[in-house]
């Protein structure tokens, strides 16, 4: 089955500043790949998805690059805030199968 | 709260108790997801229906017992567990199983196994 690595596990970065979170893929059939924002005691919420035709989508101040001859796949934030202080967690999944998550990455934004 | 709803939101249990999880969605969907989400894990996939089906269950214990009597409700029915079993049970649901990632996740129940 698939499997999913996320690194790195914690990562602090001064406000204003960007981030970059990556993660790798085993199974070059996936197709879609899903980023989750957990803030702290709330549920786990997208924020943003790509497909396998695309190369990069952006929606503000995140961006999200697929390499798919590498298999692996980042989440950029740029202009950090405190608000986006939270576990991310990055997924894979092949078209009408389930999602494989990765083991997550604490982000902490420092005023 | 809209979309997904989950009770209790903290539960304490021995290990001798019987206790159910409830999650409810009211997003019209056909998917319903049970997660388990531990300290320093992946994000476990547990079980999924659809349309009140059950299509996937990896390699979960007995111990743990799902229930789908509608595509709006989904329970998970709990007996004799461990305290491995403490951690925060997701639930989530898709608009229907072929839109697996784009997934709505309810806020959880804190479990406790004394």
């Amino acid at each position: 089955g698939e499997n999913v690595e996320q690194h790195p596990s914690t990562l602090s970065v001064q406000e204003g500043d960007s981030a970059v979170i990556k993660c790798t893929y085993s199974d070059s059939a996936s197709n879609y790949f899903p980023w989750y924002k957990q803030e702290l005691g709330k549920r786990p919420q997208l924020i943003i998805d790509i497909r396998s035709n695309v190369g990069e989508k952006k929606d503000q101040r995140i961006a999200v690059t697929l390499n798919k001859t590498a298999k692996h796949f980042s989440l950029h934030i740029t202009e950090t805030q405190p608000e986006d202080s939270a576990v991310y967690f990055c997924a894979a999944s092949l078209a009408n199968e389930k999602l494989t998550f990765g083991t997550g990455t604490r982000l902490t934004i420092i005023p | 709260e809209t979309g997904v709803t989950q009770t209790p939101r903290h539960l304490v249990m021995g290990m001798t108790n019987k206790k159910s999880l409830k999650c409810e969605q009211h997003l019209g969907h056909n998917a319903m997801y049970w997660y388990k989400q531990s300290a320093k894990k992946p994000l476990e996939l547990m079980f999924v229906y659809s349309l009140e089906e059950r299509v996937e269950n990896n390699s979960v214990p007995s111990r743990f017992s799902p229930e789908c009597p509608n595509s709006s409700h989904l329970f998970l029915h709990l007996h004799t567990l461990q305290p491995e079993d403490s951690a925060l049970y997701l639930c989530a649901s898709s608009p229907t199983i072929g839109l697996a990632g784009i997934q709505y996740f309810g806020p959880g129940t804190r479990l406790t196994v004394l």
